[in-house]
């Protein structure tokens, strides 16, 4: 069964405009971790953001905030003020705590940011 | 401190040939993993280790493909013999031990082409 579902293959943002990539897992853990990594074409991959599963608030870093919805198992990415710069792909990953360190990835989406 | 450092960045063989690719995690970080990734695709576990032990290598197509990590530090993947469909990006990451907000550090990759 898919753990990570992103179901937005592409997507378009104006640059400075705000942008959510959708994110939706899947455990029966209680305990697990959400992890955004950023991806640009030159191939590494960089993480963005983290919500534990007990935080009790939304994950923040800079211009990026994860918008969890625990009872919808949804862990969006909120980009605001979009610059050229944040045109890559972007994956959703969970780290299942009771596999281990076992990490799971969504199949990604592309953003592009347009002048 | 330095990232985790992969061998070569990219690799050009022909079909049923060998190749192998190094892999040095960042220094204390005793998970390692190796993952495959087909282009517009997310990355797929191909094994993971904690120090020496392969503790998940439930992906790894263990007719052609073999890996070890030799005193729980480097690692080696090899393919033997490759076939065209192997062509992808395989990604290295580490992480150190424990729960919580321990992502995943990836190298650059290595761009795998099978002629």
């Amino acid at each position: 069964a898919q753990k990570i579902t992103q179901t937005q293959p592409g997507m378009f943002v104006q640059e400075k405009e705000a942008v959510t990539l959708d994110c939706t897992y899947d455990t029966s853990d209680p305990s697990y971790g959400l992890f955004w990594y950023k991806q640009p074409s030159s191939g590494e991959m960089i993480f963005l953001i983290y919500q534990g599963s007990y935080d009790q608030q939304n994950a923040t870093e800079g211009r990026y905030s994860l918008n969890f919805q625990k009872a919808r198992k949804s862990a969006n990415l909120v980009i605001s003020a979009s610059q050229l710069g944040d045109s890559a792909m972007y994956f959703c990953a969970m780290r299942d705590f009771s596999s281990g360190n076992q990490f799971y990835f969504g199949t990604g989406t592309s953003l592009t940011v347009i002048p | 401190e330095a990232g985790v450092v992969q061998s070569p960045r990219y690799k050009i063989i022909e079909k049923k040939q060998p190749v192998a690719f190094w892999c040095n995690p960042i220094s204390g970080h005793n998970t390692l993993y190796w993952y495959l990734q087909n282009l517009g695709q997310g990355p797929e576990l191909l094994i993971r280790y904690e120090n020496e032990e392969a503790v998940d290598d439930s992906q790894l197509p263990k007719d052609r493909f073999s890996a070890e990590r030799l005193k729980g530090v480097d690692s080696t993947l090899k393919i033997q013999p490759a076939e065209l469909g192997d062509s992808a990006v395989y990604l290295c990451a580490s992480s150190p031990r424990g729960t919580g907000n321990n992502e995943q550090f990836f190298g650059p990759g290595t761009r795998l082409t099978v002629l």
